[in-house]
């Protein structure tokens, strides 16, 4: 069964320092990989996704993440963090059957980040 | 932009009463969404519909039944609402495949009192 994972509930950093938010899956077939950010009180806001081709992948707001597939792991990255960044974090990987579009999510993973 | 509306955002009903919860999208997506949202639980989806008239049970659909007549709108109904059922409700649209992200309603916070 296709599953995600988001190990750390919380993630603390300061403004100005590198973050990564973890996030590790388990699939059968080929990996089709999302990230979400949830501001407070909103919707999910999509931010990149992996689906082919390049190991590390751009996105919204500076973000990025790299997929790794000896890992089982796609962590989302931001080279300097701003107090702005501070939601709640969603991983995602598509369910299979792999063309219906459905998605599992992790957890959740909240970012704080500090002045 | 992709629009995806909700009809409420905070809502309170009392045990026992049938709540309709709607959800719009304007961009003719062939998939639409509805999950609920609870803390340290991520989000649990709990129907999906591929199209019109077309739906298929997610993972928690006890409680639950969904309506699509029209390609932009997808209903989520609570037959008769249980204080189990007080959550955030989110709803998303996609286009078909497995490529496409979703997009997110603001979504309904629920109370069942």
């Amino acid at each position: 069964a296709q599953s995600v994972a988001q190990p750390e509930d919380q993630v603390n950093v300061a403004e100005g320092n590198p973050l990564t938010v973890k996030c590790t899956y388990s699939v059968s077939g080929n990996p089709y990989l999302f990230w979400y950010v949830q501001y407070p009180n909103r919707g999910l806001q999509f931010l990149l996704k992996y689906i082919t081709g390049d190991n590390l992948v751009k996105g919204s707001y500076g973000f990025e993440a790299e997929f790794n597939k000896s890992q089982t792991s796609f962590h989302l990255k931001k080279p300097s963090a701003l107090v702005s960044d501070s939601a709640l974090y969603f991983c995602a990987v598509r369910d299979m059957p792999g063309n219906t579009g459905k998605l599992i999510f992790g957890q959740g993973t909240t970012l704080q980040v500090k002045p | 932009d992709v629009k995806v509306t909700q009809s409420s955002r905070y809502l309170v009903k009392r045990t026992g009463e049938k709540v309709f919860l709607e959800c719009v999208q304007d961009m003719d997506h062939e998939n639409m969404f509805w999950y609920r949202q609870d803390p340290g639980l991520g989000l649990r989806l709990i129907y999906f519909s591929y199209d019109v008239k077309m739906k298929e049970k997610g993972d928690i659909p006890e409680g639950y039944s969904v309506s699509r007549e029209k390609k932009e709108r997808f209903s989520l109904i609570l037959e008769s609402a249980s204080t189990n059922q007080t959550s955030m409700y989110l709803c998303a649209s996609s286009s078909a495949g497995a490529y496409y992200e979703q997009y997110f309603g603001p979504g309904t916070r629920l109370t069942v009192t």
